[in-house]
């Protein structure tokens, strides 16, 4: 497709199991960007990657949570040891950054609920 | 703290009238500015941009307004429809880094 494509698209848990979130960016794009929108919240920053540089990981809540991006383009977000407060939607967004523009393509998000 | 800041958590506005969504942040580095709507259990879709070195953009019914040195940019919906009712939200960034988003207003139009 055209877009961003995240799955899964929903995805229930029991507390403590690991998850694994996958995002697929739009091709040719050289910047992706994980966030999470808990119930009620705005959009928390979570891993930016841009192209071939080391990823900016200050958004990540904790070391339970972790990313990488294959080859430049798929990603990958692990939860592990999965806890309530992690239920959320996590939303994957791809940019072709040109100088200071490029705005950001979100996916639909995955939504992970931990029981 | 939170550098992007959006005070209104709701909004309402009659069908046929302005809406004007306001936004403020703190870090003076932020160069680029960026206006996102969010339908439920949906993405945020792209709305509109505006770089540091203009004050005023403009597509179709939306314009987004910066002041630089008052570190406040708002967006005008004109004039407003039912279907614009949805979260919106405002994110900042400097050049190179990641997107700093505001916590999202929410806009009702009313028919």
């Amino acid at each position: 497709g055209a877009g961003v494509s995240q799955s899964p698209s929903n995805k229930v848990t029991e507390k403590g199991k690991d998850v694994e979130l996958r995002c697929d960016p739009i091709s040719g794009h050289t910047a992706l960007y994980w966030y999470r929108q808990s119930l009620g919240q705005g959009l928390e920053f979570l891993i930016y990657f841009q192209g071939n540089s080391a990823p900016d990981k200050s958004g990540l809540p904790s070391d339970r949570f972790s990313a990488e991006r294959t080859g430049g383009s798929v990603s990958t977000l692990t939860i592990q040891r999965t806890q309530q407060e992690d239920s959320a939607v996590y939303l994957c967004a791809s940019s072709f950054d040109r100088g200071n523009t490029g705005e950001l393509f979100f996916g639909e998000g995955s939504r992970l609920t931990v029981l | 703290d939170q550098q992007v800041k959006q005070n209104s958590p709701s909004l309402s506005v009659q069908e046929g009238r302005i809406s004007i969504l306001n936004c403020d942040y703190t870090n003076s580095m932020f160069d680029y500015f960026l206006w996102y709507k969010k339908y439920p259990a949906e993405g945020p879709t792209f709305l509109i941009s505006i770089s540091s070195i203009k004050d005023k953009n403009e597509d179709g019914r939306f314009t987004v307004f910066l002041n630089k040195s008052a570190k406040h940019l708002s967006l005008h919906i004109v004039p407003s429809q039912p279907g614009d009712s949805a979260v919106y939200f405002c994110a900042a960034r400097v050049y190179g880094q990641n997107f700093v988003f505001g916590p999202g207003t929410r806009l009702s139009v009313l028919p």
